[in-house]
């Protein structure tokens, strides 16, 4: 079946230390994003990308790097200088047209200790 | 940008009652997506509405979006404690390609 993976769900890392969870899709589709989610707060975007090797920044990407190597995968990376990265992290995709509809995976939880 | 505002923020509700969920935009609406997430999972695509005055619905869920585009709705009929959830409003936002911009959220509870 066709989805979004992400991984690990759960996640532990110490201060100064840098993460990378992985996002991966099948589903053939050229956009993919980052959301970050915390309690309250909805869903915030940090990075998104539409096609291969090209990505902005959303709304929150200080602390946060990605690459687009291949339409299948889009990597996030919390970096040590992003101050608060404790949240649950979302990835999606969404397929080619006018609609919007997004996919998501089913997220990665990051705490930081 | 546009900003979504969703109320209430959190409902709790006896089975088998009606409720629902609101969605209003600072802007008008070209494209509003909802979606339900259980708690620590992804979120699940509901509906999407787009034109004034357009109603949609699936199975015990109806959503609307009002005729002058700003404000959207979410109805559940006869709520079951499958129902339960964090249910978020989604809009496009036109300026800037492809991507949206989400509500806070309501977390629903149903009670047995």
């Amino acid at each position: 079946d066709g989805g979004i993976t992400q991984s690990p769900k759960y996640l532990f890392r110490k201060e100064g230390q840098n993460v990378t969870l992985s996002c991966e899709q099948n589903l053939n589709h050229d956009a993919m994003y980052w959301y970050r989610q915390d309690p309250g707060q909805g869903l915030r975007l940090i990075y998104y990308s539409q096609i291969v090797n090209d990505f902005q920044k959303g709304d929150i990407a200080e602390g946060y790097s990605v690459s687009r190597e291949k339409k299948e995968s889009f990597p996030l990376t919390v970096t040590s200088a992003q101050k608060n990265p404790t949240a649950f992290y979302l990835c999606a995709s969404s397929p080619p047209g006018l609609r919007r509809e997004l996919f998501f995976g089913e997220g990665s939880r990051l705490t930081v200790l | 940008s546009q900003e979504l505002e969703q109320s209430p923020q959190s409902l709790i509700v006896q089975e088998g009652k009606n409720l629902t969920i609101n969605c209003t935009s600072s802007k008008t609406l070209y494209g509003l997506y909802w979606y339900k997430q259980k708690y620590g999972e992804g979120l699940i695509f509901l509906m999407m509405l787009q034109k004034g005055g357009e109603e949609k619905s699936h199975e015990k869920i109806t959503a609307k979006l009002d005729e002058k585009k700003q404000q959207s709705s979410l109805h559940i009929t006869a709520s079951q404690p499958s129902h339960a959830g964090i249910y978020l409003c989604g809009a496009d936002n036109p300026g800037s390609a492809r991507q949206l911009t989400f509500g806070s959220g309501t977390q629903l509870t149903v009670l047995p």
